[in-house]
């Protein structure tokens, strides 16, 4: 069974651009988390999907960042415009609940560096 | 709110050599799952355990144990005869079970082993 993918896994853009991350959860997963590791910092939640609904976006930013997941399959983040802060690595997670029991599933990140 | 702390930032060790990894945390609910989660150089995290809050028997699997201690807030790991594919960063990780699922993750800082043949 494929695991949570991400895409692209390196990102290098200049501020102001735009940038699209893309998140592959694990079939079958109705949970999506976005999560990011800026520089030195703790990894921390951004937001979290339940199929094609937001269920908390607690964790978002300011109004650069806007997530989707169309459908309720794979997701996007995008970030528009970038700023130099927002560079980082942006993991996502997925996750079904079981035996009322939950783990979330990571994938390898995408590494965002804004210029 | 939750907090997670790790104090450790980096451990080196020979390879062979025991390690044990710290993890302190704060919360103010009763229910609640700790979790580690290793970051090999590929950069993905690896599951490795999730514990509840209930539940505060010792486990080990394989050469790796955790010892969770409610009296102390804490939820050590330990790896027993280290090895080289070891080294990686190393995640403690808390989450409020308000819901059956859909619970947020709050993360330590996470610890750096290097382990030296």
């Amino acid at each position: 069974e494929a695991g949570v993918t991400q895409f692209p896994s390196h990102s290098v853009i200049e501020k102001g651009q735009t940038v699209t991350l893309r998140c592959d959860p694990i079939s079958g997963h109705d949970n999506l988390y976005w999560y990011r590791r800026v520089m030195g910092k703790e990894i921390k939640f951004l937001l979290h999907f339940v199929k094609e609904s937001k269920q908390d976006e607690s964790g978002m930013p300011n109004n650069r960042f806007l997530a989707e997941r169309t459908g309720g399959t794979y997701s996007t983040l995008k970030v528009q415009p970038a700023e130099l802060e927002d560079s980082g690595v942006y993991f996502c997670a997925s996750s079904q609940e079981l035996a009322n029991q939950e783990t979330q599933y990571f994938g390898p990140g995408t590494r965002l560096l804004v210029l | 709110a939750q907090k997670v702390t790790q104090a450790q930032t980096e451990i080196s060790v020979v390879e062979k050599e025991d390690v044990t990894l710290d993890c302190v945390y704060e919360t103010r609910d009763t229910t609640y799952y700790l979790f580690w989660y290793k970051q090999p150089p590929s950069g993905e995290l690896v599951f490795l355990i999730r514990r509840n809050s209930f539940d505060e028997q010792n486990e080990i699997s394989g050469r790796y144990s955790w010892n969770f201690q409610k009296s102390t807030s804490s939820f050590n790991f330990t790896i027993t005869a280290s090895q080289v594919v070891d080294s990686a960063v190393y995640f403690c990780a808390l989450s409020e079970r308000v819901k059956a699922a859909g619970n947020k993750l709050t993360f330590g800082g996470g610890t750096r082993v290097l382990v030296k043949p």
